[in-house]
């Protein structure tokens, strides 16, 4: 049974500091492994997909990466402002309709 | 831009009542999901779609119907609301499954209180 771990569960750091989220999951056999964000009371923003045959993406100061061998991935943001505070999600995409969804990290980037 | 629209971001019903929660998306995709978030349990999946008139059951479809008659509205039903459905309810869409790059995209979120 495939589970998708978040570590920590929640975090603070100083604006303009970089940061790395982690994601873990236990089946190596997936599809992809998407990145999300959510802001309190919303619904969940799609920032990064990674397909299984790739080992990273990068979209503006996100950086996302995918170690199948090893079941994880990690979410870098670079530079981190307070608008970045957020609760970010990993989702593992397995054959068929399966996602598993993390439980996320919620980040709080102080000003 | 990929738009989902969930019609009711805020709902009160009372036990027993029926309550339906409608979503549409823009962008022609096949599959369709609800789910449903929860303080400690994360995102569960209730249903899902993945053609018109389709429909498979998720993790936790006890309590609940769905109904997809044209490919773009994917609608929840409780047909008979109790207080433990209290929740966020999240709609969601993707292009068909089988593709590694199929990204899904979220409505924000309808919340439902039973009272």
């Amino acid at each position: 049974k495939q589970e998708v771990t978040q570590i920590p569960a929640a975090l603070s750091v100083p604006e303009g500091e970089n940061l790395v989220l982690n994601c873990s999951f236990t089946d190596s056999a997936i599809y992809n492994l998407q990145w999300f964000r959510q802001d309190p009371g919303k619904g969940l923003t799609s920032l990064l997909l990674i397909q299984s045959s790739q080992r990273e993406q990068t979209s503006g100061r996100l950086n996302a990466s995918l170690d199948k061998s090893s079941g994880r991935s990690t979410l870098y943001i670079a530079a981190s402002q307070p608008g970045d505070s957020a609760t970010y999600l990993c989702a593992v995409r397995r054959g068929g309709f399966k996602t598993i969804f993390g439980a996320g990290t919620r980040l709080f980037v102080k000003a | 831009d990929v738009k989902v629209t969930q019609s009711s971001r805020y709902l009160v019903k009372r036990t027993g009542e029926k309550v339906f929660l409608e979503c549409v998306q823009d962008m022609d995709h096949e599959n369709m999901f609800w789910y449903r978030q929860d303080p400690g349990l994360g995102l569960r999946l209730i249903y899902f779609s993945y053609d018109v008139k389709m429909k498979e059951k998720g993790d936790i479809p006890e309590g609940y119907s769905v109904s997809r008659e044209k490919k773009e509205r994917f609608s929840l039903i409780l047909e008979s609301a109790s207080t433990n459905q209290t929740s966020m309810y999240l709609c969601a869409s993707s292009l068909d499954t089988g593709g590694a790059g199929n990204t899904i995209y979220f409505g924000e979120g309808s919340w439902l209180t039973v009272v």
